[in-house]
């Protein structure tokens, strides 16, 4: 049974859309982080928070915003998204190493 | 610039046989290992890991050997099985809750 939760897992939408892919963990992890993955490419990461109101950018640049106002929540933000948005991405969170992950969300921009 | 390098994008190994899957890094701050399994349309689940302090950690049909002075290390599944057909990802940190860097992944293919 996943501890950690991600919504929609599949999302097609237009271009100049807002959306907002969902995270949520219940195992109270303070650390949680945001990657984006391409086909047969790494996992890059894009966003990480290390507890309430702390975000920061990953190492790979990204249009994307993201919050965290309680522990169980990460709630990833495109403001206007574009076909260059289409990738996977995926939800993460640890406590002290190693992640546990989501399930991804699956995203095409059109 | 790749940290964490698995050149190999896929490898395809009889039913019954050891799986190899290779990973080489380039920061010698890394002082924590990772192997993930990831299936389509899913997360990456974690595997085996091992600390820089240990040149081998076995887990099961799993095994993650670490050469320190080579950068390298590997995963080891023996005997492999049906259900093993994945993508494997190596994956390294500085420290054990730092922040992890993942390498492009490996598709293991068992063959029937």
């Amino acid at each position: 049974e996943a501890d950690i939760y991600q919504t929609p897992r599949y999302l097609v939408i237009g271009t100049g859309k807002k959306i907002t892919l969902e995270c949520s963990q219940t195992m109270g992890h303070d650390k949680m982080y945001w990657y984006q993955q391409d086909p047969g490419m790494e996992l890059h990461l894009i966003h990480y928070s290390y507890g309430v109101n702390s975000t920061e950018k990953g190492d790979l640049s990204s249009e994307s915003t993201v919050s965290r106002i309680r522990t169980e929540h990460f709630p990833l933000t495109l403001e206007s998204a574009r076909p260059s948005h289409t990738s996977q991405y995926l939800c993460a969170s640890s406590r002290n190493y190693g992640y546990t992950f989501g399930s991804g969300t699956r995203l095409t921009v059109v | 610039d790749q940290q964490v390098k698995q050149n190999s994008p896929s490898l395809s190994v009889q039913e019954g046989r050891i799986s190899i899957l290779n990973c080489d890094y380039t920061n010698s701050m890394f002082d924590y290992f990772l192997w993930y399994k990831k299936y389509p349309a899913e997360g990456p689940t974690f595997l085996i890991s091992i600390s820089s302090i240990k040149d081998k950690n076995e887990d099961g049909r799993f095994t993650v050997f670490l050469n320190k002075s080579a950068k390298h290390l590997s995963l080891h599944i023996v005997p492999s099985q049906p259900g093993d057909s994945a993508v494997y990802f190596c994956a390294a940190s500085g420290t054990r809750d730092d922040k992890i860097i993942f390498g492009k992944g490996t598709r293991l293919h068992i063959l029937p």
